[in-house]
């Protein structure tokens, strides 16, 4: 299995353009799950997805943000205007619900390095 | 509410010697999960072990151990033997039952192990 493939791994864009993001989640895997990581805020959780519904999108920053899932192999988080602010590393990760195997090592991509100047 | 405390911000060691990275979590589900990731300096997330609250047996893989504490609400994390590949931030994190699967990360502890 190939992992949690994200794209593009870095994004440098002029404030106030469109920047999406994508992410491929491991084959199988019911939840999917957008996080951000800054040097103020750590690692937050902006969105997640159980088969392929979200759930809990208490995260996202603000309006400028939203996520979509189309089908259980593709997510894509879209930032429209971009601000400095949002300048960070964003990760996807995907994870499988079962009886036994709950919880178990949720599973990151390589990260977006997202760069807006 | 959730919440995963690691009170070391930075940790520095020679190689060779121990060092034991805390964390202690706040959460109100019975049923609870725990995790260690390892986050090295190329930037991706490393899982590096999950531990069921039911299950306060402690953990050696390796020169890796984890003491699950219930009663202090800890789960920390020791490396024996440090060598200068384990220099990475090491992030404890959360997940309960009652959260729909939402995994709540710690601020993390930045190890530098030095030669």
């Amino acid at each position: 299995d190939a992992g949690v493939i994200q794209s593009p791994r870095h994004e440098v864009t002029e404030m106030g353009q469109e920047v999406t993001l994508r992410c491929k989640p491991i084959s199988g895997h019911d939840y999917l799950f957008w996080y951000r990581q800054t040097m103020m805020r750590g690692l937050e959780l902006l969105i997640y997805f159980n088969n392929n519904v979200p759930i809990d999108d208490s995260g996202m920053p603000e309006d400028r943000f939203s996520a979509k899932m189309p089908n259980a192999s593709f997510s894509t988080l879209k930032i429209q205007p971009s601000e400095p602010r949002d300048s960070a590393v964003y990760f996807c990760a995907s994870s499988f619900d079962s009886v036994n195997e709950r919880n178990y090592g949720y599973t990151f991509g390589s990260g977006t390095r997202l760069t807006v100047v | 509410a959730q919440k995963v405390t690691q009170a070391q911000t930075e940790i520095s060691v020679v190689e060779k010697e121990d060092v034991t990275l805390d964390c202690v979590y706040e959460t109100r589900d019975t049923t609870y999960y725990l995790f260690w990731y390892k986050q090295p300096p190329s930037g991706e997330l490393v899982f590096l072990i999950r531990r069921n609250s039911f299950d306060e047996q402690n953990e050696i893989s390796g020169r890796y151990s984890w003491n699950f504490q219930k009663s202090t609400s800890s789960f920390n994390f020791t490396i024996t033997a440090s060598q200068v590949v384990d220099s990475a931030v090491y992030f404890c994190a959360l997940s309960g039952d009652n959260q729909g699967g939402k995994l709540i990360f710690g601020q993390g502890t930045e190890l530098s192990v030095k030669p």
